[in-house]
């Protein structure tokens, strides 16, 4: 069945660094690639998404990028805060015939260190 | 305020002893679903509905039940709950639209223990 890989599991990053979080799809329908975070004890919270049809969206420090040939999506921080600490999750979705399924990946536990 | 409002937040219940989560959204949204979210394997979707009346499986079914009678509110049903449906569950809801960019809006959460 349709899957999404998400790396790292966990990320440490110094504050003020970049951090990179990778996520891959199976499904070739896929066509929307939103980005979640969790707070501790939180619900998840979109912070960025973006449609096949678009390479790059970028929303002052967090970006995301989408090649469709190799199925791959990436989240970008840069200039990290303590703030940022989170788990993130990547998601695929594709409808097709009636159905709309959301797959998302297993997770990535950010830390930025202070 | 729009919100996914999902009932009991905690629970704690024992093997076999039928209970039903509620899910109910404000926003007129056509799609709802279900997530459990367990260590190390994310969220995995359970059941989802496009609308009043339809449903249909996601990754991990097995042992619950849906229904979508009412437009608002997607109740999730454990007929005869087991000690590995131990987890934190999410309802979220979002609009469906041509674009495919369906923001989810989720839920609080309920974390449910079966011993």
């Amino acid at each position: 069945g349709e899957n999404v890989e998400q790396h790292p599991s966990t990320l440490s990053v110094q504050e003020g660094d970049s951090a990179v979080i990778k996520c891959t799809y199976s499904d070739s329908a896929s066509n929307y690639f939103p980005w979640y975070k969790q707070e501790l004890g939180k619900r998840p919270q979109l912070i960025i998404d973006i449609r096949s049809n678009v390479g790059e969206k970028k929303d002052q420090r967090i970006a995301v990028t989408l090649n469709k040939t190799a199925k791959h999506f990436s989240l970008h921080i840069t200039e990290t805060q303590p703030e940022d600490s989170a788990v993130y999750f990547c998601a695929a979705t594709s409808g097709t015939s009636g159905t709309y399924k959301y797959i998302f990946g297993t997770g990535t536990r950010l830390k930025v260190l202070a | 305020e729009a919100q996914v409002t999902q009932n009991p937040r905690y629970l704690i219940t024992v093997t076999g002893k039928k209970l039903t989560v509620t899910c109910s959204q404000n926003m007129n949204h056509e799609y709802m679903s279900w997530y459990r979210q367990d260590p190390g394997l994310g969220l995995r979707q359970i059941y989802y509905s496009m609308n009043v009346e339809v449903t249909d499986k996601g990754d991990v079914p097995e042992g619950y039940k849906v229904s979508r009678k009412e437009k608002r509110n997607f109740p999730l049903i454990l007929e005869s709950p087991s000690p590995n449906q131990t987890s934190l569950y999410f309802c979220a809801s979002s609009p469906l639209r041509v674009s495919g960019a369906n923001v989810l809006t989720f839920g609080a959460g309920s974390r449910l223990t079966v011993l």
